[in-house]
């Protein structure tokens, strides 16, 4: 199917680090993009991967590729309570169409 | 730099009215995206314009739907008429141009969306 796949929510502690998941479904997709929601307000891109590279890091977040398997991951490092907020993954597909995940809403409790 | 802006922020309107939505890009981006978000889940691509002209419009159910782009600047998103699955918030995002924005040079901006409540 079309389904960009993502688990709903994650839980952590302030301090810790987050690894959000997500499985893509375009063996092609050339981009593969992390995007940041919060209540309210629009979508802001954090970090993006391109399909020939398998890890990227910026600052608190490693963005780590598995083209085989079509995993992609985010780790956040310290992990702070401004990060709760909800995570989109998307996949540049061939046909430049932008597929975006279901969604995974992290909340830092203190 | 201004964002993109959108208007309105939101609109409760009842089935089978029409209703519109308006979307400012960012100045001097040729790429503009609508997005709808139904609660609970991911955005999805309606519609794509590469100046003022349509790029992908495969998912727009366009019996129902239409949007325009005047002359590749503002554009208007537009439901006619409306159904109750039609709730949902209303994306729109610009970029410079169609692959670099989403890619290595220049990221898509996204404007904070149009929540619309069909009751």
């Amino acid at each position: 199917g079309e389904d960009v796949e993502q688990s709903l929510f994650l839980s952590v502690r302030e301090g810790d680090s987050s690894v959000i998941n997500c499985t893509y479904t375009d063996s092609s997709s050339t981009y593969l993009y992390w995007y940041k929601q919060e209540p309210g307000a629009g979508l802001q891109l954090l970090t993006y991967i391109f399909s020939n590279m398998d890890m990227k890091q910026d600052q608190r977040l490693t963005v780590l590729l598995n083209k085989k398997d079509k995993h992609l991951s985010l780790r956040i490092a310290d992990t702070q309570t401004g990060d709760s907020a909800i995570y989109f993954c998307a996949e540049l597909q061939n046909t430049d169409k932008l597929i975006f995940g279901t969604g995974t809403r992290l909340q830092v409790f203190p | 730099e201004a964002g993109v802006a959108q208007s309105p922020r939101y609109k409760i309107i009842e089935k089978r009215q029409s209703v519109a939505f308006w979307c400012n890009p960012i100045s001097g981006h040729a790429t503009l995206y609508w997005y709808q978000q139904i609660l609970g889940q991911g955005p999805k691509l309606l519609i794509q314009f590469q100046n003022n002209g349509v790029v992908d419009d495969s998912q727009l159910p366009k019996d129902r739907f239409s949007a325009e782009r005047l002359k590749g600047v503002d554009s208007t998103l537009k439901i006619q008429p409306a159904k109750l699955e039609d709730s949902a918030v209303y994306l729109c995002a610009s970029s410079l141009d169609q692959v670099a924005g989403w890619g290595a040079s220049t990221e898509a901006f996204f404007g904070q969306g149009t929540r619309l409540t069909v009751v």
